[in-house]
């Protein structure tokens, strides 16, 4: 099978500016989760959607949303870029159930000017 | 609420030595656990896993964990490093919610 895929696998911006990511999991595969990953903070849980549902959600500002569509790809959306949203934005596929093992995709390297 | 702590930044061995990566955790209810390696510039691969059972897990590439309830640990071992095995390792626990992770890691392992 397949592994995550996620596009694109960097991205400049700059401030004020929005930006979408986009995660392709594996085939069968019905929850995807985003994490931000960055050197202070390390990995931080963004949210997790389910057969099209936001299962789970983070403790991040409302400019960070998402969606999950009918087969199962999900994008992710940040609104008006601020500076300290430059970070590795890591995707994850599983099952779905709590003891599934999450796949993580190569991630996307986002810096904002 | 759960938690996950590495307490060691950085662990530096010599190959062919024996190589262990520990992990603490904090749950409430059964914990489910997990350790992921990352090489440089890529996204996170999966070693093993915890749900239940056996308390010695083994995993990929010759890696392997013990959970121990009392002292709730979930240490990595793996009994003679490799070079190759220099990276960033990750512990993460799940109980009801999200994957939460540890700081992380950083393995070198010297020729």
């Amino acid at each position: 099978k397949a592994g995550v895929t996620q596009t694109p696998r960097y991205l400049i911006k700059t401030r004020g500016q929005q930006v979408t990511l986009s995660c392709s999991p594996i085939s069968g595969h019905r929850s995807v989760s985003w994490y931000q990953q960055t050197p202070g903070q390390g990995l931080q849980f963004l949210f997790e959607y389910f057969s099209e549902t936001q299962r789970n959600k983070g403790n991040f500002p409302g400019r960070f949303s998402g969606r999950q569509f009918s087969n199962s790809r999900s994008e992710m959306n940040v609104s008006t870029l601020e500076l300290g949203d430059s970070a590795l934005y890591l995707c994850a596929s599983s099952e779905g159930g709590r003891t599934d093992t999450q796949y993580f995709g190569p991630g996307t390297r986002l810096t904002v000017l | 609420a759960q938690s996950v702590a590495q307490p060691e930044d950085q662990v530096n061995v010599a190959e062919g030595n024996p190589l262990t990566v520990k992990c603490t955790y904090s749950v409430s209810g059964n914990p489910y656990l997990f350790w992921y390696v990352q090489y440089p510039n890529r996204g996170l691969q999966f070693l093993l896993k915890y749900i239940t059972g056996d308390n010695l897990v083994k995993g990929s590439y010759g890696f392997e964990a013990e959970f121990n309830k009392s002292q709730t640990s979930f240490h990595l071992k793996k009994p003679s490093a490799l070079v190759s095995d220099s990276a960033l390792y990750f512990c993460a626990v799940r109980a009801l919610a999200e994957l939460s992770f540890g700081a992380g890691t950083t393995v070198t392992v010297r020729a």
